[in-house]
């Protein structure tokens, strides 16, 4: 069974820090791994989608590895922002088309 | 992006009626749908599989008929919360994925049962 674990569970960090948030997943019989934002009460926002095939996504400040061998995957935050605290969540689609998800991190960054 | 909406966003209902969410797809069919269940601070857990023209697929602990799935269109798939009591109070998201791509969610349903 698939499990997907986050670390760390909460982070909280001054304007302007780089962070790195991690995924690690047992079953590396995945076809894509998705980070995604919820902010309080909403929805998700898909933030970046790496296949299996691929290393890596970038879109802005963010980048977002993948290696599927070991089971891990990084978001890095650049030059954070009071507007990016919200919770990040990471999530891999196994065959069968069914997303698992991780218990996300609660990113709070302080003005 | 695919643009996935779920109505509606928020519904508090009596101990006892049912409760009826709704999750489209509004510019890509989708076979397939899913219904996720999220508690207070935790992740997202699947509740079941939506399969147009067929019978849903429900994870294991999640009774198919206290929620009940209808997927009757390839762009729309309900949940019926039956005979809702104040346990099921909780925030409900659909999602979609046209095969092995992006997932997309719907804004998701705050359901509170008094």
């Amino acid at each position: 069974k698939q499990e997907v674990t986050q670390i760390p569970a909460a982070l909280s960090v001054p304007e302007g820090e780089n962070l790195v948030l991690n995924c690690s997943f047992t079953d590396s019989a995945i076809y894509n791994l998705q980070w995604f934002r919820q902010d309080p009460g909403k929805g998700l926002t898909s933030l970046l989608l790496i296949q299996s095939s691929q290393r890596e996504q970038t879109s802005g400040r963010l980048n977002a590895s993948l290696d599927k061998s070991s089971g891990r995957s990084t978001l890095y935050i650049a030059a954070s922002q009071p507007g990016d605290s919200a919770t990040y969540l990471c999530a891999v689609l196994e065959y069968g088309n069914k997303l698992v998800f991780g218990a996300g991190t609660i990113l709070r960054v302080k003005s | 992006g695919a643009v996935v909406s779920q109505h509606p966003s928020r519904v508090i209902c009596k101990s006892g009626t049912s409760v009826k969410i709704e999750c489209r797809s509004l510019d890509f069919q989708a076979t397939t749908m899913f219904w996720y269940r999220q508690f207070p601070k935790q992740s997202l857990m699947l509740m079941a599989t939506s399969n147009e023209g067929s019978k849903a697929t429900y994870e294991q602990g999640v009774e198919k008929d206290k929620f009940l799935i209808n997927h009757a269109s390839l762009t729309l798939s309900t949940l019926t919360v039956t005979s809702a009591h104040p346990e099921d109070s909780s925030f409900y998201i659909c999602s979609a994925a046209p095969q092995n791509t992006e997932a997309f969610f719907g804004q998701g349903t705050r359901l509170t049962v008094v």
